[in-house]
């Protein structure tokens, strides 16, 4: 149980272009959906906090405008990345949280890679 | 605020070997700690957490961590390394209640010699 879905797993897309990334999940609801970056030999960057119905929450320093997150239903959340440069190039990666034992668990998607040319 | 610190960037230990991989945290409210595995190109896989009650604890494929608060520590250990440890390890802790939101280590990577 509690698996997250992510599509796509990997995109490559022109400079300029929009990419939308979807983030599921697939046996449980999910009121709350994150949203993280890695780069390459890095730790994940939390870049915003999704809340099923409301506007998302998003960490100092992410431009809201340009990583634009919509979490429509219980299951899915997605984050588009307007106007994508090679600098959004980046490994992203959404997680769901499940109540387990009277605690909040994060469990997370498999991960989208990201190349912008 | 939160934050964790995962001295150094790779450990490399010999197929059976014991497994040590350091994480300290600082937290003003008591925390919940975590360790995830990651594997190259894929998303995080938690190995095992503390919340409350017993301080060590037990998780998948062998490994456990002990919570130790006077040392500010949740080192993560296997008694012996399978060559399919062989990933990126992630120490990260939340604060309890509702918002679950994570602060991760920078991560170490486990490398296993045959």
């Amino acid at each position: 149980g509690a698996v997250v879905s992510q599509h796509p797993s990997w995109v490559i897309c022109k400079s300029g272009t929009s990419v939308k990334i979807e983030c599921r999940s697939l046996d449980f609801q999910a009121t709350t959906m994150f949203w993280y970056r890695q780069f390459p030999k890095q730790s994940l960057m939390l870049m915003a906090t999704s809340n099923e119905g409301s506007k998302a929450t998003y960490e100092q320093g992410v431009e809201k405008d340009k990583f634009l997150i919509n979490h429509a239903s219980l299951t899915l959340s997605t984050l588009t990345v307007t106007s994508a440069h090679p600098e959004d190039s980046s490994f992203y990666i959404c997680s769901a949280t499940f109540r387990v034992k009277s605690v909040n668990e994060q469990f997370f998607g498999p991960g989208t890679r990201l190349t912008v040319l | 605020a939160q934050s964790v610190t995962q001295l150094g960037s790779h450990v490399s230990v010999s197929e059976g070997a014991l497994v040590l991989l350091r994480c300290n945290y600082s937290s003003s409210v008591p925390p919940y700690l975590f360790w995830y595995v990651q594997y190259p190109n894929q998303g995080l896989q938690l190995l095992l957490k503390y919340t409350t009650g017993a301080t060590l604890v037990k998780g998948i494929n062998g490994f456990e961590a002990e919570f130790k608060k006077s040392e500010t520590s949740f080192h993560l250990t296997k008694p012996s390394a399978h060559m399919s440890d062989a990933a990126e390890y992630f120490c990260a802790v939340s604060r309890t209640g509702a918002n679950s939101k994570l602060t991760f280590g920078k991560g170490i990577t486990l490398s296993v010699r045959p």
